[in-house]
């Protein structure tokens, strides 16, 4: 089975804080997301990566930023965290292009 | 640009009962769609999928659904609902980009049921 893991499953900061969201999968996939979940929004894509250190804006990049220096780790990095950036956040990976495999989610509270 | 609309925001049924999730979509070409389901406080999990093929896909717990091209639909069925069914769920269209697999979801369903 397919695992992917996230780093925290709560997390509290503070404004301005720079806070690192860290995503591992473990099946060798090459396409990794990060995406943002909001009552009423449904999930929308911050970033993805589809190879190592190959990155590309989704449809909210505002804010973020990404890393990915191995195959099998995609970070989310906010440079200075704001209140509008509580949320839930999911991490999901996928080898070629078909079925999305997704983490256990991280719920962000910036205070 | 391709979007997939939920109408029903929250649902309820009582257990036994059937059940089925709307789900219409907008894209130029042929759809990857997908249906997931989010327990509370959990990641999301794979219902099922279409790519191509027979227009009506069987999923895990019991789920299906059916692909209508002249309705832009992907709407989720189940037969008779269990307890266990309670949970948000997720439709989602795929289109290929770069190298991967983008995915729009539609906003969800939250799916209540009655004992």
């Amino acid at each position: 089975d397919v695992k992917v893991t996230q780093s925290s499953r709560y997390l509290v900061k503070r404004t301005g804080e720079k806070v690192f969201l860290e995503c591992v999968q473990d099946m060798d996939h090459e396409n990794m997301f990060w995406y943002r979940q909001d009552p009423g929004l449904g999930l929308r894509l911050i970033y993805f990566s589809y190879d190592v250190k190959m990155k590309e804006k989704g449809d909210i990049p505002e804010g973020y930023s990404v890393s990915r220096e191995k195959k099998e780790r995609f970070s989310l990095i906010l440079e200075s965290a704001s209140t509008n950036q509580t949320s839930m956040y999911l991490c999901a990976s996928t080898l070629g292009g078909e079925t999305q495999y997704f983490g256990p989610g991280t719920r962000l509270l910036v205070l | 640009a391709q979007s997939v609309t939920q109408p029903d925001i929250h649902i309820t049924v009582s257990e036994g009962a059937s059940l089925e999730l709307r789900c219409n979509y907008s894209y130029g070409a042929t759809p990857y769609l997908f249906w997931y389901v989010q327990s509370p406080g959990q990641g999301l999990q794979l219902l099922l999928k279409y790519f191509s093929g027979d227009t009506l896909v069987q999923g895990i717990k019991g789920f299906e659904a059916e692909f209508k091209r002249s309705q832009s639909s992907f709407n989720l069925r189940k037969p008779s609902v269990h307890w266990s069914d309670a949970a948000e769920y997720f439709c989602a269209v795929g289109h290929l980009t770069g190298g991967g697999n983008k995915l729009t979801f539609g906003t969800g369903t939250q799916l209540k049921v009655e004992l």
